[in-house]
């Protein structure tokens, strides 16, 4: 089945830019959806169809998708952005859901 | 507001069986796919399976095919898991969440329970 992989942590200064990748083969092909999870929470949706924000997501997170790496962008970022972010598709070969690995995102 | 309130976790035997169900209210629960997500502690989220509206198409991963049965009543608004032939790699927190869009299977999940325990262990 289709594999993606993020990396397991990122830490970015507050104000700063964060970015986090997920790498997949051709995943440019494929629309990237991106969930924020806080501990001891559900998931809560970001970002989809690689770029669209859900209602009530701050303009501060983005996302883009090409070739082999869809990322995740927060500009501007809080203390409150602090979380693990989980990337997803669906791979239609397979006829599944596909998660990455997971980034912790750590604000210094 | 949409709830999804997940039932039956709990703590089984390696090779035992399990049936989880997802209370749904506040959405009309028959236009809209289905998933079940899991997380083992301390890991990344795990896409389990998922079916349709209808509940005409289904899908499962390759790590639970053939174990697990997903599926729905839609006149009582609950989504089910059933589990057999279950291992210790099951061992995890079981979410269901509901479909972004109505009608039509996005698979793009933006709500979703608080989920249930289930434990693998003899």
């Amino acid at each position: 089945s289709y594999v993606m992989t993020q990396p397991p942590s990122v830490s970015v200064a507050p104000g700063e830019t964060a970015t986090i990748a997920c790498g997949g083969e051709d995943i440019g092909s494929k629309s990237v959806h991106w969930y924020q999870q806080k501990p001891g929470q559900a998931p809560l949706l970001v970002i989809y169809y690689d770029s669209d924000r859900p209602s009530g997501i701050p303009e501060r997170f983005s996302g883009a998708n090409s070739g082999n790496t869809a990322t995740l962008t927060i500009s501007r970022v809080e203390a409150g952005d602090e979380a693990d972010y989980h990337c997803q598709v669906w791979d239609r070969d397979g006829e599944q859901g596909v998660f990455g690995g997971g980034t912790k995102l750590t604000v210094l | 507001d949409v709830l999804l309130e997940e039932f039956g976790g709990g703590l089984v035997q390696p090779g035992g069986s399990l049936r989880l169900s997802c209370a749904a209210s506040g959405f009309i629960f028959r236009d809209y796919a289905m998933t079940w997500v899991r997380q083992a502690p301390g890991k990344g989220l795990e896409w389990v399976s998922a079916l349709s509206g209808s509940g005409g198409n289904t899908y499962y991963s390759d790590s639970v095919k053939g174990r697990f049965s997903i599926s729905r009543d839609n006149s009582k608004n609950t989504l089910y898991l059933q589990m057999d032939k279950l291992r210790a790699a099951d061992t995890a927190t079981y979410f269901c969440a509901k479909d972004l869009f109505a009608t039509s299977s996005s698979w793009i999940v933006n709500s979703w329970g608080r989920g249930t325990l289930v434990t693998v262990s003899s």
